[in-house]
């Protein structure tokens, strides 16, 4: 199975800050590489797929960027409303996931 | 709208059997392959299983293989888990997934909706 590891396992933030948030695999997965969010109690809710494309509905400060091996989420500027826990996921195989990186307030 | 509900989970004992059950609306259920995924309490998600359209291909991950069966009633827009032999480690949240796969700026599959979950405990 593919590996999944994230960094960091988690943030303090600002609202109005620059967040980047880290995944790596342990092959490449060209860019068979997703997104999610979850705020406690929920489910997951899908941000972005195929490694750099937004899904609909989802504000344009999300980003996601990479290939291969080594995957960024960015946050362009932290709302009161992104603190949660953010996973990557990948799809080139069996589907695994990261640990995910809580982002929480400073 | 598109929307996943599960049902069918509850308190178990070690060894029990529990059939989850997910109801599709807002889509064509039968064009689309389904998921399981679960979270153990305070823990990242795992994807359990999944179902080819027509149910002609099954998947499963590792540590289910033998104990769990996914399904399918395309007439009703359902989607099942028979649990077998449940374990304490299979307490979890478990979610139903649809699992979409396209083509962007590449090839990609992901899970683009989910349902609210239903909680398995097993325990004695």
């Amino acid at each position: 199975d593919i590996q999944m590891t994230q960094s960091p396992s988690s943030l303090s933030a600002s609202v109005g800050d620059r967040v980047t948030i880290t995944c790596r695999a342990s092959q490449s997965i060209r860019s068979y590489l997703n997104w999610y969010q979850q705020k406690p109690g929920k489910a997951p809710k899908l941000l972005i797929y195929a490694a750099s494309s937004l899904q609909s509905g989802v504000p344009s400060r999300f980003s996601g960027s990479g290939s291969g091996t080594d995957f960024t989420l960015t946050i362009s500027s932290l709302q009161p409303e992104d603190f949660a826990t953010y996973y990557c996921q990948q799809s080139y195989s069996t589907p695994t996931f990261g640990p995910g990186t809580k982002v929480d307030i400073k | 709208e598109v929307q996943l509900v599960e049902s069918g989970g509850g308190l178990v004992q070690p060894g029990g059997s529990l059939r989850l059950s997910c109801a599709a609306s807002g889509f064509t259920f039968s064009n689309y392959w389904m998921s399981w995924v679960r979270q153990a309490p305070g823990k990242g998600l795992e994807w359990v299983a999944n179902i080819k359209q027509d149910g002609s291909e099954k998947y499963y991950v590792d540590s289910v293989k033998g104990r769990f069966t996914i399904s399918r009633d395309n007439a009703k827009n359902s989607l099942y888990l028979q649990m077998n032999s449940l374990r304490a480690e299979d307490t979890a949240v478990y979610y139903c997934a649809r699992d979409v796969a396209g083509y962007s700026s590449g090839w990609y599959r992901t899970f683009d909706y989910w349902g609210q979950g239903t909680l398995v405990t097993v325990s004695s």
